[in-house]
């Protein structure tokens, strides 16, 4: 089994609607992400997570939200759907004791906004 | 915060060649350097990383060299074949003896590696 697990794989939305993309980890690890990523733009943090009581913003939180329901559970939100949230979705992860400090990718998430 | 970027952006080799792409940033503090791989329909996956203290580490046919007085590090691809066909991103980091960052990540925009047979 995948490591890091994201699902729905792929989702179609309309504008307007509330969608939640969910992240589950079997690795241990006490630092969850989400990115987004674009052509041509490759990927941006949306948040971050070093635990279950620390979130914080990454370059591009507007029209997001998180929940850290477990430390092996991180969700993102799109609270009001719109197109241009249109794109691939990652999850990561990553430990505190690792140094070096690389991370763990799911196999993303594709959205469509129509 | 950090600004990084990879040059080429595309790069196209032919089956046996080397292929080589510079990652430049601008946090002089940053003292991790990984590259990672993305193939199609999947995720990034770490393919190798160096630390500050070192100026090269080799992994079979790939390499990374790191110039902390340029700010910049290279992934070096040598006997290329097909399956390295993918994008690979740079993600240089400030991290402490922990692991932990001081801030945000930021990935470099991407290349695009062809390798024709």
């Amino acid at each position: 089994d995948a490591d890091v697990t994201q699902t729905p794989r792929n989702r179609i939305t309309k504008t307007g609607k509330r969608i939640m993309l969910e992240c589950s980890q079997t690795k241990g690890h006490d630092r969850m992400y989400w990115y987004r990523q674009d052509p041509g733009l490759g990927l941006r943090l949306i948040y971050y997570s070093f635990d279950v009581k620390d979130i914080n913003k990454g370059e591009i939180s507007d029209g997001y939200s998180v929940s850290r329901q477990a430390q092996a559970k991180f969700s993102l939100s799109l609270e009001s759907a719109i197109p241009n949230q249109t794109a691939l979705y990652f999850c990561a992860t990553s430990g505190v004791s690792a140094v070096p400090w690389p991370q763990y990718f799911g196999p993303g998430t594709r959205l469509l906004v129509l | 915060g950090e600004n990084v970027e990879q040059h080429p952006s595309t790069l196209s080799v032919q089956e046996g060649d080397s292929a080589v792409i510079k990652c430049t940033y601008s946090d002089s503090a940053s003292n991790y350097f990984p590259w990672y791989k993305q193939e199609l329909g999947k995720g990034p996956q770490l393919i190798i990383d160096i630390r500050s203290n070192v100026g090269e580490k080799k992994d079979q046919r790939i390499a990374v060299t790191l110039n902390k007085t340029a700010k910049h590090f290279s992934l070096h691809i040598t006997e290329t074949q097909p399956e390295d066909s993918a994008v690979y991103f740079c993600a240089p980091q400030r991290a402490n003896a922990g692991g932990t960052s001081y801030g945000k990540l930021t990935f470099g925009q991407g290349t695009i590696l062809t390798v024709h047979p």
